[in-house]
């Protein structure tokens, strides 16, 4: 079965310090990926997808940026934070019948 | 543009039926999911409909119509543990991204 991890849990960082969230799938090959934020109380905000390993699309201009090195492989990162990148962070795969299975999510507070 | 709108809170008591609607507005349309957050959890995929109709999952019901550019979820036999946020969302054109709408957050009374 199909299984997608997500490290860390919770993250206290300062505005201007850089940012690295990782994601890895297990138990398929190619899949497509996705990176979401939620605000508190709010829905899910697309950030980036990616259909293969180099393959990146941005949805919202902002200081956050992905990558794909490895097929399961999803990184997203920033050079600076900022308090607005404060956030629930949320990466998923894509099933075959246009499900997603999220991970379960980086808390992340700039402070 | 694309939008998905759903209403932000519902009360029902356990025991009840609840109908949570969706209406869309999409460039594309590559079907219509459900989702359910619970409170500092990750989403979870709960049902999908790709053609008109009703989909059962156990307690769980979902219905689709096109042409109507609208869906629901249908909570049966609700029970205080389906106290949730739930997300409808419609796959986009190219089928590569799937829109959320901002949520309905359902409370089960006692």
């Amino acid at each position: 079965s199909q299984t997608i991890h997500q490290w860390p849990a919770t993250l206290v960082q300062p505005v201007g310090s850089p940012l690295s969230l990782e994601c890895t799938v297990e138990g398929t090959s190619n899949p497509n990926l996705y990176w979401y934020r939620q605000a508190a109380g709010r829905g899910l905000q697309l950030l980036f997808y990616s259909v293969g390993i180099g393959q990146i699309s941005s949805e919202v201009p902002q200081n956050l940026s992905a990558s794909r090195p490895q097929d399961r492989q999803f990184i997203l990162s920033s050079k600076k934070l900022l308090l607005s990148d404060s956030g629930f962070y949320l990466c998923a795969w894509r099933g075959g019948s246009d499900e997603q299975y999220f991970g379960p999510g980086t808390r992340l507070t700039v402070t | 543009g694309q939008s998905l709108e759903q209403p932000s809170e519902v009360t029902a008591v356990e025991g009840a039926i609840v109908q949570i609607n969706c209406t869309y507005q999409t460039s594309g349309f590559y079907g219509l999911s459900w989702y359910q957050q619970h409170d500092g959890g990750a989403p979870t995929f709960l049902s999908y409909n790709a053609l008109d109709g009703l989909e059962e999952t156990g307690r769980f019901s979902s219905f689709l119509s096109r042409s109507d550019s609208y869906g629901y979820l249908l909570l049966q036999e609700l029970q205080m543990k389906d106290s949730a946020s739930y997300f409808c969302a419609v796959g986009d054109t190219g089928g590569f991204k799937t829109i959320f709408g901002a949520g309905t957050r359902l409370f089960v009374k006692a």
